[in-house]
């Protein structure tokens, strides 16, 4: 069965400041890989996803994400945080199923932005 | 186009009852998907209907069911509710193909006492 770790329950930086959460996964095939965000009292939003080809996976909102099949990873990056991106991420690995995917999601990680 | 619509926004049972949670996908998308998210067990699928067929299914007990109708839109059911069902129900929809986005909608927060 897939499954995916997210090692870091909270990260806080600095406004402006680089960002990486980090991200790996259990898999035994080729994974589809995605990373969304949670504001508080809404629903998920696709930041952006992995299914094949370039592993530099460019995303909304200034994100990107690479996947490393070496490391089993697939950390995602901003390089200027802004306030407004203080929110829940939440890392999901897809297994192929019936013609879709079945998403296992990690546990997340709360980013808090200091101003 | 409009979202995702998930209604009630907020619901409050007692143990025993039973409910029934309605998710309104985006025009035109014909997969829906249910997931519930507590902080416990953070965020998990329950399954997925397209094209009103449950095409896939997650690790939940029978208690939890749901349907997709004609027009796509779907609910979900959970019988006999327990404390532990008390959690954030969230829909999504996308067109059904395996490399399409999900939209999600802002979820049903169901409280059993």
């Amino acid at each position: 069965a897939q499954s995916v770790t997210q090692p870091d329950i909270h990260i806080t930086v600095s406004e402006g400041a680089s960002l990486e959460l980090r991200c790996n996964y259990s898999y035994g095939a080729t994974p589809y890989l995605f990373w969304y965000v949670q504001s508080p009292g809404q629903g998920l939003q696709l930041l952006l996803k992995y299914f094949s080809g370039d592993t530099l996976v460019q995303g909304i909102k200034g994100f990107e994400a690479e996947f490393k099949r070496s490391q089993s990873s697939f950390n995602l990056r901003k390089p200027s945080v802004h306030w407004s991106d203080a929110a829940e991420y939440f890392c999901a690995v897809g297994a192929a199923s019936g013609g879709s995917y079945i998403p296992t999601f990690g546990r997340g990680t709360s980013l808090i932005v200091h101003p | 186009k409009a979202g995702v619509t998930q209604t009630p926004r907020y619901l409050i049972k007692t143990r025993g009852q039973q409910v029934t949670l309605s998710c309104s996908p985006i025009s035109g998308h014909r997969s829906v998907s249910w997931y519930q998210q507590t902080p416990g067990q953070g965020l998990q699928f329950l399954f997925e209907y397209f094209s009103e067929t449950q095409r896939n299914k997650g690790n939940f007990p029978g208690r939890f069911s749901g349907r997709q109708f004609s027009n796509s839109r779907s609910e979900m059911n959970v019988s006999t509710l327990e404390l532990g069902d008390s959690a954030l129900y969230l829909c999504a929809s996308s067109s059904g193909q395996v490399n399409e986005k999900l939209f999600f909608g802002s979820g049903t927060q169901l409280s059993v006492l």
